[in-house]
């Protein structure tokens, strides 16, 4: 299994610009997420999705917008990019049944530059 | 230009010795608290996690108390090798919708 991959790697956008960051996951998760972490800090919740179709917004939302149309893949869309935004995007991914808490695996990471 | 250093808490250490990470945590209903490891340029990977009814766990080389009282989590590294060396981050889970709330970091470094 690949488990969690992202792509691009690495972007430079420049202010006002839209892109889309790509996640995919092959170990058949139902649920999905997207963080940020700006230097020195933990991770924040941007989206998450609980199964194909369902998305809901994390702690900081704003500026961007997912959807999850198939198991595998939550795509994470930035659609007037700021410098705001300039970041380290990850996404991940996890198991859930019966209420019971499974570990959350996690792609490389996409490095991102608004400027 | 600026610098865009990390302006982490950081724990040196000596190869070999044992290491003690800290962590508050803010919310006392969490049901699931995490360890992860990030080295450089990488996503953050589990180290262990503990439920909110434990108040110890032991893994490999690894060991985590929690403290419900003061809302306290420690990770406890044996016998710290340099590749340990890397940031530690404690995580809070709810088993709702398995949101992780991160703390901030720790970076840990190792001498040879």
């Amino acid at each position: 299994n690949a488990g969690v991959t992202q792509t691009p790697k690495f972007r430079i956008l420049k202010i006002g610009q839209s892109m889309t960051l790509q996640c995919t996951q092959d170990m058949n998760h139902n649920y999905m997420y997207w963080y940020r972490q700006d230097p020195g800090m933990g991770l924040k919740l941007i989206y998450y999705s609980v199964g194909a179709g369902i998305t809901d917004k994390g702690e900081v939302p704003n500026g961007y917008n997912v959807s999850r149309s198939t198991t595998e893949d939550f795509p994470l869309r930035l659609e007037l990019a700021a410098p705001s935004q300039t970041s380290v995007y990850f996404c991940a991914s996890s198991h859930q049944a019966g209420g019971a808490v499974y570990e959350q695996y996690f792609g490389p990471g996409t490095r991102l530059t608004v400027t | 230009g600026e610098s865009v250093g990390l302006h982490l808490p950081t724990l040196s250490v000596q190869e070999g010795d044992n290491s003690i990470i800290n962590c508050a945590y803010s919310n006392s209903a969490s049901d699931y608290f995490i360890w992860y490891k990030q080295e450089s340029g990488k996503g953050p990977q589990f180290i262990i996690d503990i439920r909110s009814n434990m108040d110890k766990r032991q893994g490999q080389r690894v060991t985590v108390l929690l403290n419900k009282t003061v809302k306290h989590l420690s990770l406890q590294i044996a016998a710290t090798q340099p590749g340990d060396s890397a940031v530690y981050f404690c995580a809070e889970q709810d088993t709702g919708f398995q949101k992780l709330v991160f703390g901030t970091g720790t970076r840990l470094l190792v001498s040879p």
